[in-house]
């Protein structure tokens, strides 16, 4: 069946950098475009950023825009997604989906937490 | 900037009972792209529809949508125990690319 981990999510302090990563198994990743959603503690769903399935297209949410980048390696069935220059506003889960104009496929989200 | 609008905030109904669900575009939702997903306590989204009006794999018959351009409304002819949760409607291709709105909770009478 279809699954999406995330991991990557912890403690980190203002203005560091994290990497998150998504591994895909159960469905064809490379045909898929995929994205990254967060969700900050008790609020609604944000969408973070959206690549397409083979890499060339990158778009991002304007709250995250030029500080985040999402990438993807389909020979290891893996989306990422590089968070620098984190703020305090950034904590949240964050999930991985599978789609393009709606998400298909859902992981379990893992927390980011930006402290001092 | 598309922003989308649900209503009500909170919806108090007990089993068995018709929920109705609205989202409001602040403009045209191009090619009816509006999704509809459910979120229980701790637990991913689901998709429950997608394209305004087609139900995902697997969702039950008593989940429908409806709307077009900017008024779109999820309904749950009757209300099974599992479906109090909170409903977020989606929209892609406008400006920015994809937002969702702030969700309805359906909780018990």
């Amino acid at each position: 069946q279809v699954q999406l981990v995330e991991s990557g999510g912890g403690v980190v302090q203002p203005g560091r950098s994290l990497r998150l990563s998504c591994a895909a198994s159960g469905f064809t990743f490379s045909s898929y475009g995929m994205h990254w959603v967060r969700q900050a503690p008790g609020k609604g769903l944000e969408w973070v950023a959206i690549i397409s399935y083979d890499g060339s297209n990158k778009y991002n949410g304007d709250s995250v825009k030029g500080r985040f980048t999402i990438s993807r390696d389909n020979s290891k069935n893996t989306l990422y997604l590089q968070m620098n220059s984190l703020r305090a506003e950034d904590t949240a889960v964050y999930y991985c989906a599978g789609g393009v104009t709606h998400f298909d496929y859902w992981g379990q989200g893992t927390l980011v937490t930006v402290s001092s | 900037e598309i922003v989308l609008t649900q209503s009500p905030g909170t919806l108090s109904l007990s089993p068995g009972e018709r929920a109705t669900l609205s989202c409001r575009a602040s403009q045209s939702v191009s090619s009816n792209y509006l999704a509809w997903y459910q979120q229980k306590p701790g637990q991913a989204p689901r998709l429950l529809i997608y394209g305004a009006s087609s139900r995902a794999t697997g969702i039950p018959d008593r989940f429908s949508g409806s709307g077009s351009g900017t008024d779109f409304t999820l309904t749950i002819s009757r209300l099974e125990p599992e479906d109090f949760a909170v409903y977020y409607c989606q929209q892609y291709g406008g400006s920015p690319l994809l937002t969702f709105g702030p969700g309805t909770k359906v909780d018990i009478k």
